[in-house]
């Protein structure tokens, strides 16, 4: 059974930075193209980044471009986010998932990140 | 690409068809992607390819189109369809989703 399990998130003042991890299980972790995907209460979910298999290739959404890292390490089957300079408008609850050709196939539950002072 | 869909809300008797549209800002081909959504939960596959059904999709779920126009048609909608709908493309490595369709008890 495939598990994506979420953690890390929590309350921030705007300015800060917190550290998102998602843990995987089920399926080949280091083959799998993996992605964070963001979804404030009442929208539509937004993506952010993603990493390929072998961490060598990663793209940010313009939102994120330059506060914003994407990491894996594929002996703990683990993706991570490193969000910095983070503002109100981060607030979202933060999916994992994996993507096979262009579509996201499993989803974490999330994490939610709130920013406010 | 902009994805936008209609209507942002759809009210719709149990046993009843419902119709929800998705359109592009410009062509995408079949590159569109349909998800379901209950209260609390992480967004599920439903289609791709603009009308394959992923693994698991009950068959009473159709998606049609290509270009910019697009279609997710639920036939005799049953109480656990009721759910925000969104609608994905994916273009090289940016991927954009619409702002979703809440179907609803009518």
């Amino acid at each position: 059974e495939v598990q994506l399990v979420e953690s890390g998130g929590g309350l921030v003042q705007p300015g800060g930075s917190l550290r998102l991890s998602c843990v995987a299980s089920g399926f080949t972790f280091s083959n799998s193209w993996m992605h964070w995907v963001r979804q404030a209460p009442g929208m539509g979910p937004v993506w952010v980044s993603r990493m390929n298999g072998d961490g060598r290739s990663r793209n940010y959404a313009d939102s994120v471009e330059g506060r914003f890292a994407i990491s894996r390490d594929n002996a703990k089957n683990t993706l991570y986010l490193e969000m910095n300079s983070l503002r109100v408008e981060d607030t979202a609850l933060y999916y994992c998932a994996n993507s096979v050709n262009g579509r996201f196939v499993y989803w974490g539950q999330g994490t939610l990140v709130t920013v406010s002072s | 690409i902009v994805m936008t869909q209609s209507p942002a809300t759809l009210s719709v008797s149990l046993g009843e068809r419902a119709t929800l549209s998705c359109r592009a800002s410009q062509s995408v081909s079949s590159n569109l992607v349909w998800y379901q959504q209950k209260p609390g939960q992480a967004p599920r596959l439903l289609i791709y390819g603009a009308s394959t059904r992923a693994t698991g999709t009950p068959a009473r779920f159709s998606g049609s189109g290509s270009g910019t126009e697009f279609t997710l048609t639920i036939n005799s909608l049953q109480s656990e369809d009721f759910a925000v709908y969104y609608c994905q493309h994916h273009n090289d490595w940016r991927w954009t989703f619409g702002q979703g369709t809440k179907v609803e008890i009518k």
